[in-house]
């Protein structure tokens, strides 16, 4: 079954505007994380923002927050004020602590900014 | 800073030749991994070790082997490379305590 779902291939932003990118997985492990990475063209993943399961806050790192939404297991990523250097892929990842230690990715969102 | 390091940015084998990509990192991580990226399905665990000559399989192991000699690095092996092989290839390597993973630049692989 697959564990991370990213219904959004692609999305377009006007620059300055805000942007949520959908993520939702699917888990029976109580104590789990979940990550986004941005992976511009140039191909490295670049680790923004991260979700603890236990955590009570949702976790927020300059531009980038994380709409954590326990119950209906989702864990939007949203971008304020988006800017023409934001334009790449991005992903979201799980991992179950109780688990493997690797990261279960989800096929990722292509998001164009557009001046 | 984390630095993990691949030896190729991009490769371009034969049909039926051995592979040997490299994944360095810096930071005496004990946990490392071998990711396949393709268009539409994400980054796949392809095997990883959590310590010197530990290896586990990940969900896509079949046609590759990884060697893990020293705890700095962790080589994939495509031991007859075949077409659909063709791929980005990722290495990460993870802090134990904050779990956070870190990834090299890729090696893009293409076998003709």
């Amino acid at each position: 079954a697959q564990k991370i779902t990213q219904t959004q291939p692609g999305m377009f932003v006007q620059e300055k505007e805000a942007v949520t990118l959908d993520c939702t997985y699917d888990t029976s492990d109580p104590s789990y994380g979940l990550f986004w990475y941005k992976q511009p063209s140039s191909g490295e993943m670049i680790f923004l923002i991260y979700q603890g399961s236990y955590d009570q806050q949702n976790a927020t790192e300059g531009r980038y927050s994380l709409n954590f939404q326990k119950a209906r297991k989702s864990a939007n990523l949203v971008i304020s004020a988006s800017q023409l250097g934001d334009s790449a892929m991005y992903f979201c990842a799980m991992r179950e602590n109780t688990g493997r230690r690797a990261l279960t990715f989800g096929s990722g969102t292509r998001l164009q900014v557009q001046p | 800073d984390v630095k993990v390091t691949q030896s190729s940015r991009y490769l371009v084998k034969r049909t039926g030749e051995k592979v040997f990509l490299e994944c360095v990192q810096d930071m005496d991580h004990e946990n490392m991994f071998w990711y396949r990226q393709d268009p539409g399905l994400g980054l796949r665990l392809i095997y990883f070790s959590y310590d010197v000559k530990m290896k586990e399989k990940g969900d896509i192991p079949e046609g590759y082997s990884v060697s893990r000699e020293k705890k700095e690095r962790f080589s994939l092996i495509l031991e007859s490379a075949s077409t659909n092989q063709t791929s980005m290839y990722l290495c990460a390597s993870m802090d134990s305590y904050t779990r956070e993973q870190f990834f090299g630049p890729g090696t893009r692989l293409t076998v003709l």
